[in-house]
């Protein structure tokens, strides 16, 4: 079955760490998306990529880096300079770039990443 | 900058009582409109696709409607497992979906 895999699941992080988030599609999708969610907030953008080996910056795109070097993959780097990084993450793919199919983003499970 | 409200907030229903969702948004432009629910813990799952005012779509229980200024998501006779989040999300031009913070739907048996 296609889809998107997001993983851990969950994700400790300790103050100064980097982590790594992981999400693969194989969907065939062009564009990848991360967004970040806190509790009663709606979804904000981090990076966007529309093509391998390029991206752009989301809104909160500070404390944070991707890479996009194969179509199936775009991992999420939370680094140390992100001051307050515990939050859901999802990660999202579309087809035909960023113009909107019928069927709009699909997205995976989600990552919980907390700092302990 | 573009923007999306919902309201309300949270809304708590008894089974079988109808009731909408409110979705405003400023954005020149606008591409699409967009209905996801979102289970907690889970990631969001498309619901519909709105493109111009006037448009409908319906899901069993669900319709989304869509005016020049808002969206509307009417949910007929709701069932308990219609609980979850519902995200409205917008398009304009060449930009990535921005998200409203979205509405907690409770339905009580």
């Amino acid at each position: 079955d296609g889809g998107i895999t997001q993983s851990p699941k969950y994700l400790f992080r300790k103050e100064g760490q980097n982590v790594t988030l992981s999400c693969e599609q194989n969907l065939n999708h062009d564009a990848m998306y991360w967004y970040r969610q806190d509790p009663g907030q709606g979804l904000r953008l981090i990076y966007y990529s529309q093509i391998v080996n390029d991206f752009q910056k989301g809104d909160i795109a500070e404390g944070y880096s991707v890479s996009r070097e194969k179509k199936e993959s775009f991992p999420l780097t939370v680094t140390s300079a992100q001051k307050n990084p515990t939050a859901f993450y999802l990660c999202a793919s579309s087809i035909q770039g960023i113009l909107p199919p019928n069927y709009g983003y699909t997205f995976g499970s989600g990552t919980r990443l907390t700092v302990v | 900058e573009d923007q999306v409200t919902q309201s309300p907030e949270a809304l708590r229903l008894q089974e079988g009582e109808s009731s909408s969702l409110n979705c405003s948004y400023t954005v020149s432009g606008l591409r699409g409109l967009f209905w996801y629910r979102q289970d907690p813990g889970k990631g969001p799952e498309f619901l519909f696709t709105l493109y111009s005012a006037g448009e409908e779509k319906e899901k069993e229980r669900l319709k989304a409607t869509l005016t020049k200024k808002e969206s509307f998501l009417h949910i007929t006779a709701p069932k308990p497992e219609d609980s979850a989040t519902y995200l409205c999300a917008v398009q304009a031009g060449n930009t990535p979906l921005v998200f409203g913070k979205g509405t907690r739907l409770s339905v009580i048996a």
